[in-house]
């Protein structure tokens, strides 16, 4: 059975221009979850999908934001990159969220902004 | 709101030893705990889940417990072996926001051949 894939696992930006992550969940998986991982601040929860709609935000700005198809798959944009949005973007699928199913996470996303 | 605290940082060990890893969180009101390993680099890989009327799990040499009422996890690696070395993470999950997880900021752990 094939993990979360996202890609791409590496991109550079400057400031001011926008970006979009793609994330594929776990067949069968239908929430995913979006994380942002830096040194600083450590794991922080940006969004969480199902069936096509957020069911949960973070405390980001709204430069952040996120979709997700009918067959799971989610993407996250972020726009006008600021420097500090340099993370790496980690994406997590589990069945629907709320039962007691793990989470999965996929490789990441490593996002530079220069 | 939720925080979750891992003590110590930073471990190294020679190998052989059975270590544990801490986590604490400040509500108790928890949906689940799950424990994952982060090698350089890479995404998180889950290792233990333990859901909130759980009191341990366990996978080949890894154990975890759950201490709901004093808000305490733990993960106990047995004969440790250096491939075991990177950062473990918990995350505690959230009854009332589904898919969310509050994160401590890991412990990295160095076994030494």
């Amino acid at each position: 059975k094939a993990g979360v894939t996202q890609t791409p696992r590496y991109l550079i930006k400057t400031r001011g221009q926008q970006v979009t992550l793609s994330c594929s969940p776990i067949s069968g998986h239908r929430s995913v979850s979006w994380y942002q991982q830096t040194p600083g601040q450590g794991l922080q929860f940006l969004f969480e999908y199902f069936s096509e709609t957020q069911r949960n935000k973070g405390n980001f700005p709204g430069r952040f934001s996120g979709r997700q198809f009918s067959n799971s798959r989610s993407e996250m944009n972020v726009s006008t990159l600021e420097l500090g949005d340099s993370a790496l973007y980690l994406c997590a699928s589990s069945l629907d969220g709320q039962t007691n199913q793990p989470q999965h996470f996929g490789d990441g996303t490593r996002l530079s902004i220069l | 709101k939720q925080e979750v605290t891992q003590i110590p940082a930073a471990l190294s060990v020679p190998e052989g030893e059975n270590l544990v890893l801490n986590c604490s969180f400040t509500d108790s009101a928890i949906y689940n705990l799950q424990w994952f390993r982060q090698d350089p680099g890479k995404g998180l890989t889950s290792l233990l889940l333990i859901q909130s009327s759980q009191r341990e799990q366990t996978s080949g040499r890894l154990n975890a417990s759950l201490d709901k009422s004093s808000g305490r996890s733990t993960l106990y690696i047995a004969a440790s072996q250096p491939g075991d070395s990177a950062t473990y993470l918990c995350a505690v999950g959230d009854r009332a926001n589904a898919g969310k997880s509050t994160f401590g900021d890991g412990t990295t752990l160095t076994v030494k051949p």
